[in-house]
């Protein structure tokens, strides 16, 4: 089983200010990764496929890079909308996929 | 608009049994691979279960094997879980996900809840 490691657990950062969240997979995962967001009770969305394809709807401040065994979600200017938990997911071996265990990002 | 709405939560008792169901709107849903993925109180998000498009393949995650069954309707438009042999473990919202072409998760229902309790 792929495992997929996020950090930093928790994210304090201001309105307007730049967030990095970080994902590691065990393995390479190629560019197989989505990030998804999940606001408290609320369904989680789709927000980056293919480590760096924004989807539909989703603003561009919202931007994912990395392949293989790295990759990094950026929000560029926090918005209060944003607060939110983020998870990063595999899809590189469907249908064994695997999810981060999640990066909240809060008001700091 | 694509929409998945599950349905069939509820409160049983461990040793019990559920079955969920999600109605899927709005895109072709014989063409689409889908999957159960649940969320336990206060915890991040666990891939339970997927299926093709044609029901022939499925899969399940190790903490569900032999307990839960998948299954779909094409003519119905429909998706299942059937779980079994429930535990307190089992507690969690449970989403309905459409997956896209490329196996990632593109559309989430919003999540019916399974209590598991005496």
């Amino acid at each position: 089983e792929i495992v997929m490691t996020q950090s930093p657990a928790t994210l304090s950062v201001s309105p307007g200010e730049r967030a990095t969240l970080s994902c590691r997979a065990s393995q390479s995962v190629s560019s197989n990764l989505a990030w998804y967001q999940q606001k408290p009770g609320q369904a989680p969305r789709l927000l980056i496929y293919g480590a760096s394809t924004r989807a539909t709807g989703i603003p561009a401040r919202f931007s994912g890079s990395g392949s293989g065994t790295e990759f990094t979600l950026t929000i560029s200017s926090l918005q209060s909308e944003d607060f939110a938990v983020y998870y990063c997911q595999q899809y590189n071996n469907w249908p064994a996929l695997t999810f981060g265990g999640g990066t909240k990002v809060e008001i700091k | 608009e694509v929409q998945l709405v599950e349905s069939g939560g509820g409160l049983v008792q461990p040793g019990g049994s559920l079955r969920l169901s999600c109605s899927a709107s709005g895109f072709t849903f014989s063409s689409y691979a889908m999957h159960w993925v649940r969320q336990a109180p206060g915890k991040g998000l666990e891939y339970v279960s997927a299926i093709s498009s044609n029901g022939g393949s499925t899969y399940y995650a190790d903490s569900v094997k032999g307990r839960f069954t998948i299954s779909r309707d094409n003519s119905k438009n429909t998706l299942y879980l059937q779980m079994s042999s429930l535990r307190a473990e089992d507690t969690a919202v449970y989403y309905c996900v459409k997956v896209a072409d490329s196996y990632y998760m593109d559309v989430w229902g919003k999540g019916t809840t399974v209590t598991v309790s005496s």
